[in-house]
C-alpha cells in the first residue's frame, strides 16, 4: 500500500463548476501538506501547503487537512479552462522538502 | 532570478549504460532535491543535497548516486540502467536553514529518460 493515495480520475468538470480533489495517507509523522499543478510536459509547482490540521484559502482555492482521518482536500471555485492539469498532493515529516507524492488526479475543465 | 533548469530535456540510453543528468538551483538556493515520476505516477524521492553533501534518500539502490557542487548545480547519475529507469526525472531547489518555517521547493522542468 501506497503512503499517499490518490484518484488518478480523470475528472472531467464544466466551466465555473467546483473542483473537489483528496488524497488519503498512512503516516501519521507527516505534518506538512501541500498540492501541486502539473501542466503537461512541465515541472509540478506549488499551489498551497498547509502545516498540520486545518483550512486554508488562496484565491480560487482551499485546502483542507483533517489529521484525525488523515484525509487531505483541495477545492478550486470557479474552475476555468487553464485548471486543466494533473494535480499532486504531497506530505512531509518535517519542512525539508523531502516529499511523498499521491499519484495524481488528471483535471480536465471543459469551456 | 532564473528558475531551476535541466539538461538535457531528452535522453535516450540502452539497458546497462550510465547517464548524467543536470540541475541548476533558483539562485540564492542551497538545497537540491531529486525525483523519479514513471509515467501516469507521482514523483517519487530519489534524494536530497545539502551544502554539497547527501541530506535524506528515498528508496533507490546505490547505482542512484549524486553530486552538488560549490555554486549549487547538482548532478544526478545513474549506473546499470534498466528498463524500468524510464522516467521524467525532475531536480528542485529550495533554501534550507533559514529559520522561516516551510520553504518553497521549486522544481524544474524535468529530463525525460528512455531506456531501450
Amino acid at each position: 500500500q501506497k503512503e499517499v493515495e490518490q484518484d488518478p480520475g480523470p475528472l472531467s468538470v464544466p466551466e465555473g463548476a467546483i473542483v473537489s480533489l483528496n488524497c488519503t495517507y498512512s503516516n501519521s509523522a507527516f505534518q506538512y501538506f501541500m498540492w501541486y499543478r502539473q501542466y503537461s510536459r512541465k515541472g509540478p509547482e506549488l499551489l498551497m501547503y498547509t502545516y498540520s490540521s486545518g483550512n486554508k484559502e488562496d484565491g480560487r482555492f482551499t485546502a483542507q487537512v483533517d489529521k484525525s482521518s488523515k484525509y487531505i482536500s483541495l477545492f478550486i471555485r470557479d474552475s476555468q479552462p487553464s485548471d486543466s492539469a494533473t494535480y499532486l498532493c504531497a506530505t512531509d515529516k518535517a519542512a525539508g522538502n523531502k516529499l511523498t507524492f499521491g499519484g495524481g488526479t488528471r483535471v480536465l475543465v471543459k469551456p | 532570478e532564473t528558475g531551476v533548469t535541466q539538461s538535457p530535456t531528452h535522453l535516450i540510453k540502452t539497458r546497462g549504460q550510465q547517464v548524467t543528468l543536470r540541475c541548476s538551483s533558483q539562485s540564492g538556493h542551497n538545497t537540491v532535491s531529486w525525483y523519479q515520476q514513471a509515467l501516469g505516477q507521482g514523483p517519487q524521492f530519489i534524494f536530497q543535497y545539502y551544502r554539497e553533501e547527501e541530506n535524506g534518500r528515498g528508496n533507490f539502490p546505490p547505482r542512484f548516486s549524486g553530486l552538488q557542487f560549490p555554486n549549487y548545480s547538482s548532478e544526478l547519475n545513474v549506473n546499470a540502467l534498466e528498463l524500468d529507469d524510464s522516467a521524467l526525472y525532475l531536480c528542485a531547489s529550495s533554501l534550507a536553514g533559514n529559520l522561516k518555517g516551510y520553504n518553497e521547493q521549486f522544481f524544474g522542468p524535468g529530463t525525460r529518460l528512455t531506456v531501450l
